[in-house]
């Protein structure tokens, strides 16, 4: 099986950056994903890692260290939209049909 | 293209009910899934589909039933609904671009059994 741990809740203020990780156990790693899901709506792709490093895309960024088991999404220059949870998934190469499994995700609240 | 849409956007079921919810993607994507989230959890899977006429169980696929007769068509069946059925239900689907998948979600179903 797989277990995903990331943080329930994180604080940030406006204008800053923020970290958000997420440790991840498997034994067949094909991929990790970063969704973003606002408040009573549907889950958004961020980002998208299969190889070991950084990956950036605008005011994101989303890293991997596939020997430690570890992902973090980096959220730059933020802004009170980005207040949201931030999901991350990953998707094992056993047993088909592309399957994720989600982290609980990680609340973040932008704050003035 | 609209995506992925899903029908009803909320139901309120009583106990021992039954209903379809409805997904339709019109992307042409082979992959299709059913996802509950329960309040502050993240997503479970229910059911998937690697093509029409194929349909496998996730992780949590109990009460559940589903078809996939068309690539179009995903619906997701409730045969006897219980309280533990309460959930926001999201339909997403998938397809492969240079081995880089993408998966798009539906707006999602609220779903309410009293």
């Amino acid at each position: 099986g797989q277990n995903i741990d990331q943080p329930t809740e994180m604080t940030a203020t406006e204008g800053a950056i923020v970290q958000i990780n997420c440790t991840y156990q498997t034994s067949g790693f094909n991929g990790l994903f970063w969704y973003q899901q606002h408040a009573g709506e549907a889950p958004t792709f961020l980002s998208y890692n299969v190889l070991d490093g950084l990956e950036e895309k605008g005011r994101f960024s989303s890293f991997l260290s596939r020997s430690k088991g570890y992902s973090y999404l980096l959220l730059k220059e933020l802004q009170m939209k980005d207040s949201a949870s931030y999901l991350c998934a990953v998707r094992d190469r056993w047993g088909g049909g592309n399957k994720l499994t989600f982290g609980t995700g990680t609340q973040l609240k932008v704050e003035l | 293209n609209a995506g992925v849409t899903q029908t009803p956007k909320f139901r309120i079921l009583k106990i021992g009910q039954s209903m379809t919810l409805q997904c339709t993607q019109d992307m042409n994507h082979n992959y299709m899934y059913w996802y509950r989230q329960d309040p502050g959890m993240g997503l479970k899977l229910i059911y998937y589909s690697v093509g029409a006429g194929i349909t496998d169980k996730g992780e949590v696929p109990n009460g559940y039933n589903v078809s996939r007769s068309t690539t179009e068509d995903f619906p997701l069946r409730l045969e006897l609904a219980a309280p533990s059925q309460t959930s926001v239900y999201f339909c997403a689907s998938t397809t492969l671009d240079r081995g880089h998948e993408t998966q798009y979600f539906g707006p999602g179903t609220r779903l309410l059994v009293l």
